[in-house]
C-alpha cells in the first residue's frame, strides 16, 4: 500500500523552529514530487512547495519563497518541512501529498495522491 | 498564478439528490483539472483526474466533466457518506492552485 505518514502535532512558541516529516512507503520514494499543503484554520488549500527526493530539486511556491525550507533524505524515505523562526499566522494543517504523473494519454497531467494524515502545527505565545 | 474559482461554495442536499459543483480557471487549462473530496478532520482525497478519469476505488456515481476554463463535478446520487468539501486544483501550471471549496451538507 503507497503511503505517506507524518510527524505529530507540534505547539511551539513565536521564534521557535521547527522540522515536521513526512515518510514514504509502499513505492519507491526516489521516483515521485513529493508537496506540501497549508490549510489555515477553517480555509482552504495553499500549495507551499515541492521536492524531488531523487536529487533534491526543490520549488516553492512565490508565497512561501523564504518562509519555509523543504528538504528530504532519500536514505530513510522521509521528506521534511522546516521553519526556523515561526509566527502565530504559520498556525495551520500541514500535508504532504505525493505528485503522481499520468503515463499514455496522461503523460503531461499530474495530480496529488496519496496525502499524509496532516501534522497541526500550533504557534502561541 | 491561475486562479481557480467555485460555485456554490456551500449547498444543502438530500441523500439521493443529483449534485453539481462547478468550477472555473481564470485561464484556459485544457483537461489539467483534479478534484479532491475532504471529510472533516481528514486529508484531502483524489476523485477525479485529469477532468474526467475517474480515480481507482472511487465509487462511480462521481464524475467530473469539461475543459478550457468550466468544468463539473457531478455526484449522480448523494449517499450519506459524501458529506464533505470538494476542492478542484489545476495542474497545467506551477504553482499548482486550488478552488476555495464547496462544502456540501445535509438538507
Amino acid at each position: 500500500e503507497v503511503q505517506l505518514v507524518q510527524s505529530g502535532a507540534e505547539v511551539k512558541k513565536p521564534g521557535e523552529s521547527l522540522k515536521i516529516s513526512c515518510k514514504g512507503s509502499g513505492y519507491s520514494f526516489t521516483s515521485y514530487w513529493i508537496g506540501w499543503v497549508r490549510q489555515m484554520p477553517g480555509k482552504g488549500l495553499e500549495w507551499m512547495g515541492i521536492i524531488y527526493p531523487g536529487d533534491s530539486d526543490t520549488r516553492y511556491s512565490p508565497s512561501f519563497q523564504g518562509q519555509v525550507t523543504i528538504s528530504a533524505d532519500k536514505s530513510i524515505s522521509t521528506a521534511y518541512l522546516q521553519w526556523s523562526s515561526l509566527k502565530a499566522s504559520d498556525t495551520a494543517m500541514y500535508y504532504c501529498a505525493r505528485q503522481f504523473h499520468g503515463s499514455g494519454s496522461y503523460y503531461n497531467q499530474n495530480w496529488f495522491d496519496p496525502w499524509g494524515q496532516g501534522t497541526l502545527v500550533t504557534v502561541s505565545s | 498564478d491561475i486562479q481557480m474559482t467555485q460555485s456554490p461554495s456551500s449547498l444543502s442536499a438530500s441523500v439521493g439528490d443529483r449534485v453539481t459543483i462547478t468550477c472555473r480557471a481564470s485561464q484556459s487549462i485544457s483537461s489539467y483539472l483534479n478534484w479532491y473530496q475532504q471529510k472533516p478532520g481528514k486529508a484531502p482525497k483524489l476523485l477525479i483526474y485529469a477532468a474526467s478519469s475517474l480515480q481507482s476505488g472511487v465509487p462511480s456515481r462521481f464524475s467530473g466533466s469539461g475543459s478550457g476554463t468550466d468544468f463539473t463535478l457531478t455526484i449522480s446520487s448523494l449517499q450519506p457518506e459524501d458529506f464533505a468539501t470538494y476542492y478542484c486544483q489545476q495542474s497545467y501550471s506551477t504553482p499548482p492552485t486550488f478552488g476555495p471549496g464547496t462544502k456540501v451538507d445535509i438538507k
